[in-house]
């Protein structure tokens, strides 16, 4: 089975740039998570999705954050313009969606980015 | 919002220890969850806890979910050099919109052969 993949890995751009991440889940998985990991914190979600719907974005900055799942399956994730503090990993992860088992969640392996 | 406080933040042990690690909060959780993020990926999930005092073991680890639903511990019996990485826990409760995942900041185990 294949995992989560997540592209690009790394990302280098100036401050007020603008940046996308690409995310697409484990097959079948109805939701799908976007989180922010700061070095040396624990991974902290900015928006969830169930098929193409927000669930929640109550953490996501929408000043300058955004994201969409337009056909349920894959995920993009836009930064503009980007901030010096908007350095971090971004992580994808998805999961079959049932309630009882939303803590169960399979990341991919992030994308990298740095803000100059 | 909810907080996890992870400790101890860093362990150096030697290969064949066993390792402790726990996560407390000042809020209740529905589902206890540790994972294990190597460098470079994301995390993998090694254990999840669903009721109070549940004790789960999964080979040399072993996690339980403490009784008031405020705390988790994971024992690592006879450690070997695979198991260097960060160890997170995780909570599960009601959130904005839906059930959402706290994560602590980790544990970051080294191992010494």
């Amino acid at each position: 089975e294949a995992g989560v993949a997540q592209s690009p890995r790394y990302k280098i751009i100036e401050k007020r740039q603008s940046v996308a991440f690409w995310c697409n889940p484990i097959s079948g998985h109805a939701t799908l998570y976007w989180y922010q990991q700061i070095l040396g914190q624990g991974p902290k979600l900015l928006i969830q999705f169930q098929n193409n719907g927000v669930v929640d974005d109550s953490q996501l900055p929408k000043d300058r954050f955004s994201a969409e799942r337009l056909k349920g399956v894959d995920s993009t994730l836009k930064i503009q313009p980007a901030k010096l503090e908007d350095s971090a990993v971004y992580l994808c992860a998805s999961s079959l969606g049932a309630l009882v088992d939303l803590g169960e969640q399979y990341f991919g392996p992030g994308t990298r980015l740095t803000v100059t | 919002g909810q907080q996890l406080n992870q400790s101890p933040q860093s362990m150096f042990i030697q290969e064949g220890e066993d390792v402790s690690m726990n996560c407390t909060s000042s809020s209740i959780f529905n589902t206890w969850l540790w994972y294990k993020q190597e460098p470079g990926e994301g995390p993998v999930l090694l254990i999840a806890l669903y009721k109070a005092g549940e004790l789960t073991s999964n080979g040399r680890l072993t996690a339980q979910f403490g009784i008031t639903r405020k705390d988790s511990f994971l024992n690592i019996s006879a450690s070997i050099p695979s198991d260097v990485g960060i160890y997170f826990c995780a909570g599960l409760a009601p959130g904005a919109g839906s059930y959402q995942l706290t994560f602590g900041k980790g544990t970051k185990l080294s191992v010494i052969p």
